[in-house]
């Protein structure tokens, strides 16, 4: 059974940094892109980066907003995903989630996601 | 960035209707679009991919159309269970970008 257990949350101060976690199981965790993506307390969904897989030497891609900011990055020998994040600011408040894709006919899909984790950013 | 507008953003129907929820993109995606579900306090669930590719376990009730710049996902008939937000998704192009969603409640 695949599954994505997201962990690292919490209160941190306007300029702070935080690191989740994502611990994964059930597959082949090099072998998938993976993706962390946030919403808002009450909001939409906003996709926050993505991980390529090993045969793409995890690159990355993130949007916008956390560019220069965040950071992802794996640990293959433990399964773990990270969320590396900084500057934080009180937009940033939101749940976190790690999505496993399902890759289809070259395009990935967000095909299992975690519990997810809450970062709120207030002083 | 591809701008997905969702409509309607919020819809009122009972158990045995027929629901169908639309999202337009700003530019052409051609199918590389999916679907997810969300219920109160959960994470989303995937539906549909590929525009109209359903999910491994998902309901046949459930089934998603459309190519270029509109899209639709269609509920053949509402189950108790389906009552949850749904949100359109487009993985054509960086940044990946989400509907704004629609609030499926009971009439």
């Amino acid at each position: 059974e695949v599954q994505l257990v997201e962990s690292g949350g919490g209160l941190v101060q306007p300029g702070g940094s935080l690191r989740l976690s994502c611990a994964a199981s059930g597959f082949t965790f090099s072998d998938h892109y993976m993706e962390w993506v946030r919403q808002a307390p009450g909001k939409g969904l906003e996709w926050v980066g993505r991980s390529r897989k090993k045969t793409t030497s995890y690159t990355t891609e993130y949007a916008a907003s956390v560019k220069g900011r965040f950071t992802i990055s794996r640990d293959e020998s433990k399964n773990l995903l990270f969320l590396e994040m900084s500057s934080l600011k009180s937009e940033d408040t939101a749940m976190y989630y790690c999505t496993r894709d399902l890759a289809y006919g070259g395009i990935y899909y967000f095909d299992q996601w975690g519990q997810g984790a809450l970062v709120t950013v207030s002083s | 960035d591809i701008q997905l507008t969702q409509s309607p953003s919020f819809l009122s129907a009972s158990v045995g209707d027929r629901v169908t929820i639309t999202c337009r993109a700003s530019q052409g995606i051609n199918n590389y679009l999916a679907w997810y579900q969300q219920k109160p306090g959960k994470a989303p669930k995937l539906l549909i991919y590929a525009a109209s590719t359903l999910q491994s376990g998902v309901p046949s009730r459930f089934s998603g159309s459309g190519s270029g710049t509109e899209f639709t996902l269609t509920i053949s008939s509402l189950q108790p269970e389906d009552f949850a937000t749904y949100y359109c998704e487009q993985v054509k192009s960086y940044p990946i970008t989400f509907g704004g969603g629609t609030k499926v409640e009971i009439k």
